[in-house]
C-alpha cells in the first residue's frame, strides 16, 4: 500500500515553455502532498505543501506564480513550471501524507527535467 | 533556526557494520525519520522514532535519544546495494519534515 506516481518520469523541454508534472497517490487519500525539488548531490529542498482544495503554501523564495500547484482532489496534485528555464532543471519528487500516519511521506519516483 | 547535522560521507566494507549519526535543534518535535535514497531515485522509507530507544528491524536499526537531540541508523551485515545516500529527518512543531542533507555511503568489496 501506500503507493504514489508521477508523471512524467522525465521530461525535455525548450526555454520559455511550461510544463506539468503529475502526483498521485494510487491507493490512499492523500491529504497533504509536498512538493520538493533536488538539485545533483545536495538534499531535499522542499518548494510548497498543498492540502487537498486550498491554496499551496510555498516556502520562501520560491515564486508561486512560476510554480503552480494545483491540488484538485485527494489523490491528484499538479505542480507547473511555466515559462521555464535551464536553471529550473532538476530532479523534482512528490510526496504525500495520508490521514493516521506518524507524519511519515510517501514518494513519488520523481521527475527529472531538462530545459535547454 | 533548525538545522540537522549528518556526515557528508561515509565508506564502509561489504560484511561490515557502519553508524551513520544526525544531530538535530528543531522548534518542537514529533519524531525523526531515516530514508534511503539510491542516485536518481526518490527517498525510500527505512525507520521512524518518536520514543527514547532503539528500534530493529532486520539489517537496519535506529536509535533516538530526545534529549541529546541525537538519533543513529545501524546498518549490519553491509551488502554493496547498501551503497545510497541515507536522509535523517525530524517531524517538528508544525508537522512538517526538515531534511538533513544526507550521508553519502560509499560499500567497498
Amino acid at each position: 500500500g501506500a503507493v504514489v506516481s508521477q508523471h512524467p518520469s522525465w521530461v525535455i523541454c525548450k526555454s520559455g515553455t511550461s510544463v506539468k508534472i503529475e502526483c498521485r497517490s494510487l491507493d490512499f487519500q492523500a491529504t497533504t502532498m509536498f512538493w520538493y525539488r533536488q538539485f545533483p548531490k545536495q538534499s531535499l529542498m522542499l518548494m510548497a505543501t498543498s492540502n487537498e482544495g486550498s491554496k499551496a503554501t510555498y516556502e520562501q523564495g520560491v515564486e508561486k506564480d512560476k510554480f503552480l500547484i494545483n491540488h484538485a482532489s485527494l489523490t491528484l496534485s499538479t505542480l507547473t513550471v511555466t515559462s521555464a528555464h535551464p536553471e529550473d532543471s532538476s530532479f523534482y519528487i512528490c510526496s504525500a501524507r495520508g490521514t493516521g500516519e506518524p507524519y511519515e511521506q510517501y514518494f513519488g519516483p520523481g521527475t527529472r527535467l531538462t530545459v535547454t | 533556526g533548525q538545522n540537522i547535522d549528518q556526515p557528508t560521507e561515509m565508506t564502509a566494507t561489504e560484511g561490515a557494520i557502519v553508524q551513520i549519526n544526525c544531530t538535530y535543534q528543531t522548534s518542537g518535535f514529533n519524531g525523526l525519520f531515516w530514508y534511503q535514497q539510491h542516485a536518481g531515485e526518490a527517498p525510500t522509507f527505512l525507520s521512524y522514532n518518536v520514543l527514547d530507544g532503539l528500534e530493529e528491524k532486520g539489517r537496519f536499526s535506529s536509535f533516538l535519544s530526545r534529549s541529546k537531540g541525537y538519533s543513529y541508523l545501524l546498518l549490519k551485515e553491509l551488502q554493496m546495494k547498501d551503497s545510497a545516500s541515507y536522509l535523517c529527518a525530524v517531524v517538528d512543531s508544525n508537522y512538517q519534515l526538515i531534511w538533513g542533507a544526507g550521508t553519502k555511503l560509499i560499500i567497498k568489496p
